[in-house]
């Protein structure tokens, strides 16, 4: 079946540490999406990528940086500069055509301390 | 810029009852609408969406919604709640941009069932 994979699940890091979280997905769809979600913030979008080897900053990216060196994969780094990084990641995808939903992985829960 | 309002973080019904969801947007043009549900540690699923046409929508679960222009609302129903119902709720907007920069969603609407 196809569908988006994020991984790990979990993952601890100390303080000062970059991280990078992967997403791969076999949808092929061409867009894909890093969202951040927070209790009671809802999500909010941290990078964007219509296409292979470009992408877009989302409302919150300082502190994080991404690739986009192949369709299928989006991985996103967490760098020592994001001041507040413990948070569940979600990563999206979609045909990035008009009326696409988003599909979503299950999440990278990031705890750092 | 767009913008989604979700009345009520937490909304508790009873089993067998009506369960109602408020969403409004933001925006001179109306936007795709989209609800999605969450359940704990887990990815976002699409429960139904609305782009042109019939406003009333149907979704997965039994769950539908209604597009309201005239108020600005997209809210979401079930006629009767069942336990497993309960979970994150979270309404989105896709704006003028056209989708492929991604939604905006509100902050979610968490559903307790009361047995």
């Amino acid at each position: 079946d196809g569908g988006i994979t994020q991984s790990p699940k979990y993952l601890f890091r100390k303080e000062g540490q970059n991280v990078t979280l992967s997403c791969e997905q076999n949808l092929n769809h061409d867009a894909m999406y890093w969202y951040r979600q927070d209790p009671g913030q809802g999500l909010r979008l941290i990078y964007y990528s219509q296409i292979v080897n470009d992408f877009q900053k989302g409302d919150i990216a300082e502190g994080y940086s991404v690739s986009r060196e192949k369709k299928e994969s989006f991985p996103l780094t967490v760098t020592s500069a994001q001041k507040n990084p413990t948070a569940f990641y979600l990563c999206a995808s979609s045909r990035g055509a008009l009326y696409s939903p988003l599909h979503f992985g299950n999440g990278t829960r990031l705890t750092v301390t | 810029a767009q913008s989604v309002t979700q009345l009520g973080s937490h909304v508790s019904v009873s089993e067998g009852a009506l369960v109602l969801l408020r969403c409004n947007y933001s925006s001179s043009v109306p936007p795709y609408l989209f609800w999605y549900v969450q359940y704990p540690n887990q990815g976002l699923q699409l429960l139904l969406k609305y782009t042109t046409g019939a406003t009333l929508v149907k979704g997965i679960n039994g769950f539908e919604a209604e597009f309201k222009k005239s108020e600005t609302s997209f809210h979401l129903t079930k006629p009767s709640a069942h336990m497993s119902d309960a979970a994150e709720y979270f309404c989105a907007a896709d704006g003028a941009r056209g989708g492929a920069d991604g939604l905006t969603f509100g902050k979610g609407t968490h559903l307790i069932i009361q047995p």
